[in-house]
């Protein structure tokens, strides 16, 4: 079970795009399509903003988009607004009743 | 509305007992499947364990991580609507927020406030 590997920080200014990525294995990532993404803010809970890689749950904005390419996840965001800046955490179904989640990526907006 | 929340945390010394509690309003344990996340401040979020119990299908499926595996006995109550997180044996290392989500499309949707876990002597 070991933990999704996501770069630990990222930037850009406001109206930029930002992508994220989210690297596992073929025993995660690459071998299921349920990837998913949360934003937690500074005091909060984390909040489903992207599920099974790409679809975003009801009131998420469309600025929000996931993908997939191999054993990598990506989370970009489109339209950077300073109410983006957060802690964004990828997590994948490992099988077996398991999921495993990255260390996190801090998201400033400049 | 979906919602959860965890209640039970506390301080307790190395090797001790906890049970935390995971509430679940505005829909039913009992078709539902519930995940529990841990998050130590400055470390990233790590899966504990997962419940599900289908009462169609009469299936119960419980997980656990490797870390927690043998010492954390997840459970429900249907009656209060209520999973629990029984925690034995703990260590330092165990010391997190403990946060319980709805299992949701192969994640975790909803998710409550958390609940803190100190194990220190």
């Amino acid at each position: 079970q070991s933990a999704l590997t996501q770069p630990p920080s990222a930037s850009g200014s406001p109206g930029q795009s930002v992508t994220m990525s989210c690297t596992g294995t073929s025993s995660n990532i690459g071998g299921y399509n349920h990837v998913s993404w949360y934003q937690q803010r500074p005091g909060k809970a984390p909040k489903m903003i992207i599920y099974e890689v790409s679809q975003r749950p009801s009131g998420v904005p469309d600025r929000f988009s996931g993908s997939k390419s191999g054993n990598t996840a990506s989370l970009t965001v489109s339209g950077l607004q300073p109410e983006d800046e957060a802690d964004y955490y990828c997590s994948s179904y490992a099988g077996s009743s398991s999921w495993v989640f990255g260390g996190g990526t801090k998201l400033t907006v400049l | 509305q979906l919602q959860v929340e965890e209640s039970g945390g506390g301080v307790v010394q190395p090797g001790g007992s906890l049970r935390l509690s995971c509430a679940a309003s505005g829909f039913s344990i009992s078709n539902n499947g519930i995940q529990w996340v841990r998050h130590v401040p400055g470390k990233g979020l790590e899966w504990v364990a997962f419940i599900r119990f289908e009462e169609n299908f009469k299936e119960k499926t419980k997980s656990y991580a490797d870390s927690v595996k043998g010492r954390f006995t997840i459970s429900r109550d249907s009656s209060e609507n209520t999973v629990y997180l029984q925690m034995n044996t703990l260590r330092p290392e165990d010391s997190a927020l403990y946060y319980c989500a709805l299992d949701w499309a192969w994640g975790c949707g909803p998710w409550g406030q958390g609940t803190l876990v100190t194990v220190s002597s």
